[in-house]
């Protein structure tokens, strides 16, 4: 069963804070991705990376940056956290054949004050 | 711009209900559409759809694919309160790896 482990399930951090989110997969997945979720929004892609040391921004990467190091781990950092990035953070995953669905990991929900 | 959209946004039935669920797309070189069952954390994979017309099932759950009509619905017959969740759609294009998500369905089945 592919596993995907995030390191916190709930997180609070005051504005300005540097937050990391670390996520970890143990399939040898090539492609990792970070998403956020929130309520109306459904889930919205942050970046992904296809490799180690490969990112590539999603559709709201403002605020953050990743970084991926080994192939196994993917984190999400916040440099300086807002109150507009409280959400719910999701990892996920998946291998490099052709069909095959993306798998999450259990979240994290960040709330900054 | 690709998109998904799912509806209805919420859905309250009674133990026992058929319902259906509806997602459609506008994406750009579809590759496939997977539907995903999100209860208090990780989504978790129910189906992976590619081809027009073929029904996939599990259980009281099934899903079929309309390419014509670019669309997608997911039926669970005699709903079970263990069947509230939000409902995920998300389509794949070809030559990328991302999922454009819908925003999902919210589906609340009392006794």
């Amino acid at each position: 069963d592919v596993k995907v482990t995030q390191s916190s399930r709930y997180l609070v951090k005051r504005t300005g804070e540097k937050v990391f989110l670390e996520c970890v997969q143990d399939m040898d997945h090539e492609n990792m991705f970070w998403y956020r979720q929130d309520p109306g929004l459904g889930l919205r892609l942050i970046y992904f990376s296809y490799d180690v040391k490969m990112k590539e921004k999603g559709d709201i990467p403002e605020g953050y940056s990743v970084s991926r190091e080994k192939k196994e781990r993917f984190s999400l950092i916040l440099e300086s956290a807002s109150t507009n990035q409280t959400s719910m953070y999701l990892c996920a995953s998946h291998g490099r054949a052709f069909y095959n669905e993306q798998f999450f990991g259990p979240g994290t929900r960040l709330t900054v004050l | 711009e690709d998109k998904v959209v799912q509806s209805p946004l919420s859905l309250v039935v009674h133990e026992g209900d058929t319902v259906t669920l509806n997602c459609s797309y506008e994406v750009t070189n579809f590759r496939s559409l997977l539907w995903y069952k999100q209860e208090k954390k990780a989504p978790t994979f129910l189906f992976m759809l590619t081809s027009s017309g073929i029904e996939k099932k599990s259980g009281r759950l099934s899903s079929i694919l309309d390419k014509k009509e670019l669309s997608s619905i997911l039926n669970i017959t005699a709903t079970q309160t263990g069947d509230s969740a939000i409902y995920l759609c998300a389509v794949e294009a070809l030559k990328t790896d991302k999922l454009i998500f819908g925003t999902g369905t919210r589906l609340q089945v009392f006794p």
